[in-house]
């Protein structure tokens, strides 16, 4: 079956520091990925995606590229902010017929000033 | 921006109780979700529904679990006899078209069975 494995946290940084949150997945197909988040008290919000491989999505500074030979797809930004500290989720939609997500367990990011 | 509103934000019920939650999606939207995430596991799919039926379930969608759109802007997930193991963050979800991928999600509602 289908599943994502991202990376434990929670994760703690400091303002300005790069960010790397690690995502792999499992799938029959050929699987769109996503990066959703969660900002305290709010629902999830989609952060970006990608539909086939080698795509890039990028979005607030935010990207990840989709890996078909590594099965990953991690989430990186060059220099974050104390804004950007909330949940994210990657996420899978398995593309045959279904729009169904499966996602990981989410990544806590507090980001200190 | 349209968003997607779930109420109530936190419910407490007792075991063997019926709930009802409650979502309200972006009103051109035509495909609906629920999602529920047990505290500190992953978030994970119950159900989708389209044309006033359901396309998709899990395995967790069982005979105790039902949805209704019972009119032209709510979307409500029963569930018949709560148990212990049902409480969770439960999230609904919209989307407006089959070729257009994001689905929009409500904060959650928080359902405690006790």
């Amino acid at each position: 079956g289908n599943s994502v494995t991202q990376m434990e946290g929670p994760v703690t940084l400091s303002e300005e520091a790069f960010l790397t949150i690690n995502c792999t997945y499992t799938a029959t197909g050929y699987p769109s990925l996503f990066w959703y988040v969660q900002y305290p008290g709010e629902g999830l919000q989609l952060l970006l995606k990608a539909t086939k491989a080698d795509d890039k999505g990028s979005n607030k500074g935010f990207e990840a590229t989709y890996r078909k030979e590594t099965t990953s797809f991690h989430l990186e930004k060059g220099s974050v902010q104390v804004s950007d500290s909330a949940v994210y989720f990657c996420a899978l939609r398995s593309g045959a017929g279904s729009y169904q997500l499966t996602f990981g367990k989410g990544t806590k990011l507090s980001v200190i000033p | 921006e349209p968003e997607v509103t779930q109420t109530p934000s936190h419910q407490v019920t007792q075991m063997g109780q019926e709930v009802i939650l409650r979502c309200v999606p972006i009103s051109n939207h035509l495909y609906f979700y629920w999602y529920r995430q047990i505290l500190g596991q992953k978030v994970e799919f119950l159900v989708s529904f389209y044309n006033n039926e359901i396309s998709e379930k899990s395995e967790i969608f069982d005979d105790q679990f039902s949805v209704e759109r019972p009119d032209g802007s709510n979307f409500t997930l029963k569930i018949r006899s709560t148990k212990l193991e049902d409480s969770a963050m439960y999230f609904c979800a919209s989307k407006d078209s089959p070729q257009w991928d994001t689905q929009y999600f409500g904060p959650g509602t928080r359902l405690t069975v006790l």
